[in-house]
């Protein structure tokens, strides 16, 4: 069975610092890994996906994450946090089957502080 | 890019009445479309995967006689919440499986049961 883990429910960090959002995942196979991003009330956004490739994928707004297979982790990362980062952010897996569904991890909330 | 139209986006029902959620896929055809449904705080839990023209597929737990998903056509796919009461109030979010191993989300539903 797959799954996503995220260990820390909520980050808090200074405006202007570098953030990182953890991700663990446990699937057979290799594993399609996503983050998105929810504001209040709203539906998810995308932020960047690794299907295969280099290990370091960039996204939007600044962010990228590293694909770690030995470590099993793909965790989210920014080198310069705004207050406008602040959001829910999501981690999803996947396997590369057509039609697979996605399952999320349990959402890390992300505070920047000014 | 691909983008699905979800209405309505806040719905107030009373208890017992059925309330209807509309995904529209506006610019490609969508063969597979996911329902989620999200408590406050909370991850997303996946309701069912439907797929255009044969029946939803349901995840354990869920009542498919409550919930009850049409997709009729590669660009409709709707959520009938049947006999609605409070514990029935949630948030709930459909998604479409992308042809680039993407998946693109509506921006949701506020169901409350009053």
């Amino acid at each position: 069975a797959q799954s996503v883990a995220q260990p820390e429910d909520q980050v808090n960090v200074a405006e202007g610092n570098p953030l990182t959002v953890k991700c663990t995942y446990s699937v057979s196979g290799n594993p399609y890994l996503f983050w998105y991003v929810q504001y209040p009330n709203r539906g998810l956004q995308f932020l960047l996906k690794y299907i295969t490739g280099d290990n370091l994928v960039k996204g939007s707004y600044g962010f990228e994450a590293e694909f770690n297979k030995s470590q099993t982790s793909f965790h989210l990362k920014k080198p310069s946090a705004l207050v406008s980062d602040s959001a829910l952010y999501f981690c999803a897996v996947s396997f590369q089957t057509s039609g697979s569904r996605l399952t999320f991890g349990e959402g890390t909330q992300l505070t920047v502080n000014p | 890019g691909a983008v699905v139209s979800q209405h309505p986006s806040r719905v107030i029902c009373k208890s017992g009445t059925s309330v209807k959620i509309e995904c529209r896929s506006l610019d490609f055809q969508a063969t597979t479309m996911f329902w989620y449904r999200q408590f406050p705080k909370q991850s997303l839990m996946l309701m069912a995967t439907s797929n255009e023209g044969s029946k939803a597929t349901y995840e354990q737990g869920v009542e498919k006689d409550k919930f009850l998903i049409n997709h009729a056509s590669l660009t409709l796919s709707t959520l009938t919440v049947t006999s609605a009461h409070p514990e029935d109030s949630s948030f709930y979010i459909c998604s479409a499986r992308l042809n680039n191993y993407g998946y693109t989300f509506g921006s949701g539903t506020r169901l409350t049961v009053v």
